[in-house]
């Protein structure tokens, strides 16, 4: 079974600059989540989508992230503009269902703002 | 709100030590606890869970009990190998959304 793919790997962007990354959940998994770990903490959840509903974007920097996923499969994550503090490693996760379901971890994404 | 919190890193024993990484939540209502695992160059990885109070999860020769009473969930191995050298994450998930809260982590360093 395919993993929880992720893209790029690694991303260096200017400040002010924008940047999108991708996700591609495991094959049936309604529920997906994007992560920001920021270097020497846990990750912290930014938006949790059910099918191609949100569920919880309390965390999301409305300002200036967004995210979406249609059709209830990939997702984007998108960031304009960049700050220096959005440095990090973004992590997308998939489950089978909301409730007590194994989360599934992508690799993430790592971004570099300079 | 709800948190977790876990012992600094990094730690550093020696194969076949005994391991304790020390994981203490705060929660309203009955979270479930989880330990994830990060090798160096992968994903997060689910170790072991438990749901309910009393309940211990085991995997790959590590366990945890859900300690209600002391709000602790602890990770423990008695006899660690070098390629248990990892960050380690303890996480709750409280209410039926599935949103994990993570710990910081702690940095386990095996060295043969």
């Amino acid at each position: 079974e395919a993993g929880v793919a992720q893209s790029p790997r690694y991303k260096i962007i200017e400040k002010r600059q924008s940047v999108a990354f991708w996700c591609n959940p495991i094959s049936g998994h309604a529920t997906l989540y994007w992560y920001q770990q920021i270097l020497g903490q846990g990750p912290k959840l930014l938006i949790q989508f059910q099918n191609n509903g949100v569920v919880d974007d309390s965390q999301l920097p409305k300002d200036r992230f967004s995210a979406e996923r249609l059709k209830g499969v990939d997702s984007t994550l998108k960031i304009q503009p960049a700050k220096l503090e959005d440095s990090a490693v973004y992590l997308c996760a998939s489950s089978l269902i909301q409730d007590f379901a194994e989360a599934f971890f992508g690799q993430g994404t790592r971004l570099t703002v300079v | 709100g709800d948190s977790v919190t876990q012992m600094e890193g990094p730690v550093t024993l020696s194969e076949e030590a005994f391991l304790t990484i020390n994981c203490t939540y705060t929660a309203t209502g009955y979270p479930s606890l989880f330990w994830y695992v990060q090798y160096p160059g992968e994903g997060l990885q689910l170790l072991l869970k438990a749901t309910k109070a009393d309940d211990k999860g085991s995997n790959k020769g590590f366990e945890a009990t859900y300690r209600k009473e002391t709000t602790s969930f602890h990770l423990e191995k008695g006899s660690v190998q070098v390629s248990d050298s990892a960050v380690y994450f303890c996480a709750l998930s409280g209410g039926n959304t599935g949103k994990l809260i993570f710990g910081q982590g702690t940095t386990l360093q095996v060295k043969p």
